[in-house]
């Protein structure tokens, strides 16, 4: 079937580290990826997203690309904030019913 | 301003006593969903609307219940609720889940604990 996996948590960083959360799936056709945010106290959020192969999402500084070969869309920003810190989601689409989430991955940034 | 709300945000409640909780968007969406989030288990869905009076289980529907009477409503129901049902629980809207890059939004979320 079709699955997400991300990275275990939780990640806690210094301010201005690089960040990667890795995220790989599984699906029988060409998904849609995302990823959503989910600040504390708060709904997800779209953070970014990437329609099809060697697309790449960004947004606030984050960035990820749709890789076909390895199935994968790896999060990543080049320097953290403590404001960046929150839960991140890994979510794929493949025209069905539902996004298929991960797990999530808790991150905290550090002054 | 483009939202999806949820009532209550906090509910506690004891088990078997019917509970609802309601879901509402304002951007005239046709999808609509009900996630549970519940630690190390991600988010998982219950149930799931393609449009008004269109219905259909998603992962976890054991124990709920949903109804789309209007297209920018879609209650959560409990009919007897349970402790393994405590969890926090979001609502989704999009335009269309089908073409595949709708972004969907969420609602704040519902805290519910089951006693």
């Amino acid at each position: 079937g079709n699955s997400v996996t991300q990275m275990e948590g939780p990640v806690t960083l210094s301010e201005e580290a690089f960040l990667t959360i890795n995220c790989t799936y599984t699906a029988t056709g060409y998904p849609s990826l995302f990823w959503y945010v989910q600040y504390p106290g708060e709904g997800l959020q779209l953070l970014l997203k990437a329609t099809k192969a060697d697309d790449k999402g960004s947004n606030k500084g984050f960035e990820a690309t749709y890789r076909k070969e390895t199935t994968s869309f790896h999060l990543e920003k080049g320097s953290v904030q403590v404001s960046d810190s929150a839960v991140y989601f890994c979510a794929l689409d493949l025209r069905s019913e539902k996004l298929v989430f991960g797990k999530g991955t808790k991150l905290t940034v550090n002054p | 301003e483009a939202q999806v709300t949820q009532n209550p945000r906090y509910l506690i409640t004891v088990t078997g006593k019917k509970l609802t909780v309601t879901c509402s968007q304002n951007m005239n969406h046709e999808y609509m969903s009900w996630y549970r989030q519940d630690p190390g288990l991600g988010l998982r869905q219950i149930y799931y609307s393609m449009n008004v009076e269109v219905t259909d289980k998603g992962d976890v529907p054991e124990g709920y219940k949903v109804s789309r009477k209007e297209k920018r409503n879609f209650p959560l129901i409990l009919e007897s609720p349970s402790p393994n049902q405590t969890s926090l629980y979001f609502c989704a809207s999009s335009l269309a889940s089908t073409l595949g890059t709708d972004t969907q939004y969420f609602g704040p979320g519902t805290r519910l604990t089951v006693l």
